[in-house]
């Protein structure tokens, strides 16, 4: 069964940094690429990062680069999103997603990390 | 960038059809997912590559794609349906992916 379990969220004052993490199994972790995607409260899913398999190619939105950078160790089938600089706006859930069969189709997703930016 | 564009919210009898559209530019030349997302709950996979089902979505949820439209369509609705829905595509030229705004399937 494919499981992927998000860490590392929590409270952080503006400017703060956060490093979260997602656990991978069931899955040749090294084979597939690899997202994160947040959500505001009530608002839609927001597109972050994606990382292919081997990590070679690594793409950000346009909101977060500079800020965010995701990362991946297939050795320890962990997938990961440093926050820096954080603000207010960044407050959300915050998951990640594997593609399957085919480009950014997000197959399985974590259950999520709350991120909350404030003073 | 690329914008995708749902309605904010759709309204559905139980056993009616529900239409879900997403609207860009050309996205007929796009391969377009749809993700239902349920309070509280991550996001699920419910159509991929514009017409394609992941194992275990039933078969009512359906799609399609054409000039600048591409639709979900989710025939006899049922009160379990009642869930944001949201479009997505990958972005070739920008390397984005790139969501749509969610429709909210309101089943009455």
């Amino acid at each position: 069964e494919v499981q992927l379990v998000e860490s590392g969220g929590g409270l952080v004052k503006p400017g703060g940094s956060l490093r979260l993490s997602c656990a991978a199994s069931g899955f040749d972790f090294s084979k597939d690429n690899m997202n994160w995607v947040r959500q505001a409260p009530g608002k839609g899913l927001e597109w972050l990062s994606s990382i292919s398999g081997s990590g070679t190619f690594i793409f950000h939105a346009d909101s977060v680069k500079g800020r965010f950078t995701i990362s991946r160790d297939n050795a320890k089938n962990s997938l990961y999103l440093q926050l820096n600089s954080l603000r207010a706006e960044d407050t959300a859930v915050y998951y990640c997603a594997r593609d399957v069969v085919t480009m950014a189709a997000h197959g399985n997703w974590g259950q999520g990390t709350l991120v909350t930016v404030s003073s | 960038s690329y914008v995708l564009t749902q309605p904010p919210s759709v309204s559905v009898a139980p056993g009616q059809t529900a239409r879900i559209t997403c609207g860009g530019d050309n996205i007929e030349s796009e391969s377009v997912h749809w993700y239902q997302q349920k309070p509280g709950q991550a996001p699920v996979l419910v159509v991929y590559d514009d017409t394609d089902r992941p194992s275990g979505i039933p078969e009512r949820f359906s799609g399609s794609n054409s000039g600048n439209t591409a639709t979900l369509t989710i025939s006899r609705v049922e009160a379990g349906d009642e869930a944001d829905y949201y479009c997505q595509v990958w972005d070739s030229s920008s390397h984005h992916v790139v969501f749509g705004g969610g429709t909210k399937l309101t089943v009455l």
